[in-house]
This record gives structure tokens, sequence and C-alpha cells, in this order.
């Protein structure tokens, strides 16, 4: 089945400890991107990737990082979570930027 | 500045009635694309349809039709005879060319309910 995948779908974690949100897609798609969403706000785009070692700022960069070290996996990397990243995070994949997305289950991190 | 804006918040319409959500959306570039994305209540992200800037054809699928008009910048999605089950936040999202890729932006949304 084509998906987009997350891991963990839940995490509650303190100020301050290293953690990662995995991403992984089975549609050999080259683009992929991760997403915030907070209430009010919308989704913004915090990293995205055209390809394998291409990676750029979205919107929300500060407090992330990410890499593209293969081209199905593209984590999202906070190395200092603090309370304002608290939030419901997706990653989306497609064949380029300029066509429709599919998004992962979503990640429900929050940061105390 | 807000690339694109969905202006309703919240719409709420009784069963049947048609609803139009409105996108208004903001750029320089000559090519870039629009998208519909819609995100029922159990919190996935469905895609609904793409349009690219050099298409202005409107577009009906069933009971879900875009007006597209780039004199207004606008990508506006009705929904006609509208369900319960279209109940939903949806968003309208604007894709551009950047250097390293495409850069995605997408509205606050707006949250509709559709009550029997």
């Amino acid at each position: 089945e084509a998906q987009v995948t997350q891991n963990p779908r839940y995490l509650i974690t303190v100020t301050g400890k290293k953690l990662t949100v995995t991403c992984s897609q089975n549609m050999n798609h080259e683009y992929m991107s991760w997403y915030r969403q907070d209430p009010g706000l919308g989704l913004r785009q915090i990293y995205y990737s055209m390809n394998v070692e291409v990676t750029d700022k979205g919107d929300v960069p500060e407090g992330y990082k990410v890499s593209r070290k293969e081209k199905r996996n593209f984590p999202l990397i906070l190395e200092s979570p603090s309370p304002n990243q608290t939030s419901l995070y997706f990653c989306a994949s497609s064949f380029g930027g300029a066509v429709e997305q599919y998004f992962g289950p979503g990640t429900r991190l929050t940061v105390t | 500045a807000q690339k694109v804006t969905q202006a309703q918040t919240e719409i709420s319409v009784v069963e049947k009635e048609d609803v139009t959500l409105d996108c208004v959306y903001e750029t320089r570039d000559t090519t870039y694309y629009l998208f519909w994305y819609k995100q029922p209540p159990s919190g996935e992200l469905v895609f609904l349809i793409r349009r690219n800037s050099f298409d202005e054809q409107n577009e009906i699928s069933g009971r879900y039709s875009w007006n597209f008009q780039k004199s207004t910048s606008s990508f506006n999605f009705t929904i006609t005879a509208s369900q319960v089950v279209d109940s939903a936040v949806y968003f309208c999202a604007l894709s551009e060319a950047r250097d390293s890729g495409y850069a995605l932006n997408f509205g606050k949304g707006t949250s509709l309910l559709v009550t029997p």
C-alpha cells in the first residue's frame, strides 16, 4: 500500500531532550516536506527536500533540523525542544513540489 | 505577509445549502500552483484539486467546483448541496518555485460545519 508513515504518532517530552520524528514513504517520491499545524495558524512548512542531499528551509525552520540521506526517509530532528514546539507535525511526499502531496498521519508532540 | 488568505475562519451551514470557501493568494511568480486540501475530523489531509497558473478553466467534480481567477488572485471552492460529511477544515495552498525546489504556503484554513 502506498503510504507515508511517521513515528512516533504521539510523543510527550521535556525541554531540551533531543528527539527525532521519522518519516518514510514507499512511493519513490523525490519531494518530501515537514509541516507543523497549530490552532489558528494552519499548516506551516518547516523544511522541504527536492531529492537526496537537497534540503531547504520553509517558513518556520528555527529549532529544527532535517536530513535526506535516502530517498525514502526524511527525519525531523529537534536538537533542544522547547514548549513552543508543541504542535501537530505532518510529513508529506510527492513527485515534485508542484503536484499533490501525500501526507502522513501526523505526530502530536508535546514539550513540557 | 500572508501569501494565502482564507478570510473565513469558520462557516456553519445547514445541510443542502451551497457554500463557497474563499481563497486569495499573493505571488510575483508567473508560474505557480494552487491546491485545496480537506482535513476531516479524523485529522488526515486529503488532496482535492490542483491548478497551475496557466489554467484558468473552472473545474467541477460532483458537488465540488472551483473558480480560479487570476485577475483577482482568487481560487474559490464551492460545495453544492452540502452534506454533513463535508464538515472539515479546508486548506488552500500555493506552491512557488525556488532555487532549491518548491516552497508551499498554506492558508490558515476554513472550518466548515454542516448540520442536519
